[in-house]
C-alpha cells in the first residue's frame, strides 16, 4: 500500500501566484482531509470531504483558498493569489470508514511564498 | 483559550529515561483520545488510541486518560533515540455529523544517547 500521496513535496512561489497542491488518498478510503501546519497555529483542519462531497469547509481561511475532489482518488487544494502568510506545510489525510477515527496522513507539501 | 493545551517543549532526555507527555482539554464532549507521532519532515502517524478513562499499554508506551480532570498523558518507558519526534495529542468531537480531530500544538522530544 503506497499510503497517501501528495505532490509536490516542496513548492516555492512568489506572492500573487497560483498554487495547486495535489493529493491521492489511500484506495478505498472515502474521507479526505486537508490540514495546514504552522509553528504558530499547529495543525488546523481546512476542509473535509466525504464520498467526494465537501462536508466541512469552515477552516478554509478565505476565498483565496479552494478545494475540489472530482473523484475518489484525487483532490486538489488551490491558493489564488498566494500570500507570504500562506507559507506552511499542507497535509492531506484519508480515513476508511465514516465511523472510524484514525486518519492516515501524507508526507505533506512544504509551501514557501516569497 | 484553546480547546486542547499542550506544552510545546522542547523536551530533552537521556536514553533510557521515562518520558511523560501531557495535554489538557476544556471540551467535555471529546470522546476519543489519540497520540500521533511526527518525525521531522514527515506526516503524523497514529501511535495510541483510547476511548475510556484509564490506562492503555502498547509495548513501551502507555496512554492514560482522566476524563474527570480533562487530562491525558503519554508515557514512554526506556526511551530510545528513535523516539525523538514531535508528539501530538488529538481528540475527537462530534461536529456537524462527523468526528472532527482537534490537535494539540505538539511536544518536541529529543532523546540523546
Amino acid at each position: 500500500d503506497a499510503g497517501v500521496i501528495q505532490s509536490p513535496r516542496h513548492e516555492v512561489t512568489e506572492m500573487g501566484q497560483e498554487v495547486t497542491l495535489r493529493c491521492k488518498p489511500i484506495s478505498g478510503h472515502n474521507s479526505l482531509f486537508w490540514y495546514r501546519q504552522t509553528m504558530m497555529r499547529g495543525l488546523e483542519l481546512l476542509i473535509y470531504f466525504n464520498n467526494n462531497v465537501p462536508i466541512d469547509d469552515s477552516g478554509m481561511p478565505e476565498d483565496r483558498f479552494s478545494a475540489k475532489m472530482p473523484n475518489a482518488s484525487f483532490s486538489t487544494l488551490k491558493i489564488q493569489p498566494s500570500e507570504p502568510r500562506d507559507s506552511a506545510v499542507y497535509f492531506c489525510a484519508s480515513r476508511g470508514l465514516a465511523g472510524a477515527n484514525e486518519q492516515f496522513f501524507g508526507p505533506g507539501t512544504r509551501l514557501t511564498v516569497l | 483559550q484553546k480547546e486542547v493545551e499542550q506544552d510545546p517543549g522542547p523536551l530533552s532526555v537521556p536514553e533510557g529515561a521515562i518520558v511523560s507527555l501531557n495535554c489538557t482539554y476544556s471540551n467535555s464532549a471529546f470522546q476519543y483520545f489519540m497520540w500521533y507521532r511526527q518525525y521531522s519532515r514527515k506526516g503524523p502517524e497514529l501511535l495510541m488510541y483510547t476511548y475510556s478513562s484509564g490506562n492503555k499499554e502498547d509495548g513501551r508506551f502507555t496512554a492514560q486518560v482522566d476524563k474527570s480532570s480533562k487530562y491525558i498523558s503519554l508515557f514512554i518507558r526506556d526511551s530510545q533515540p528513535s523516539d525523538s519526534a514531535t508528539y501530538l495529542c488529538a481528540m475527537t468531537a462530534r461536529t456537524g455529523g462527523y468526528n472532527k480531530l482537534i490537535f494539540g500544538a505538539g511536544t518536541r522530544l529529543a532523546v540523546h544517547p
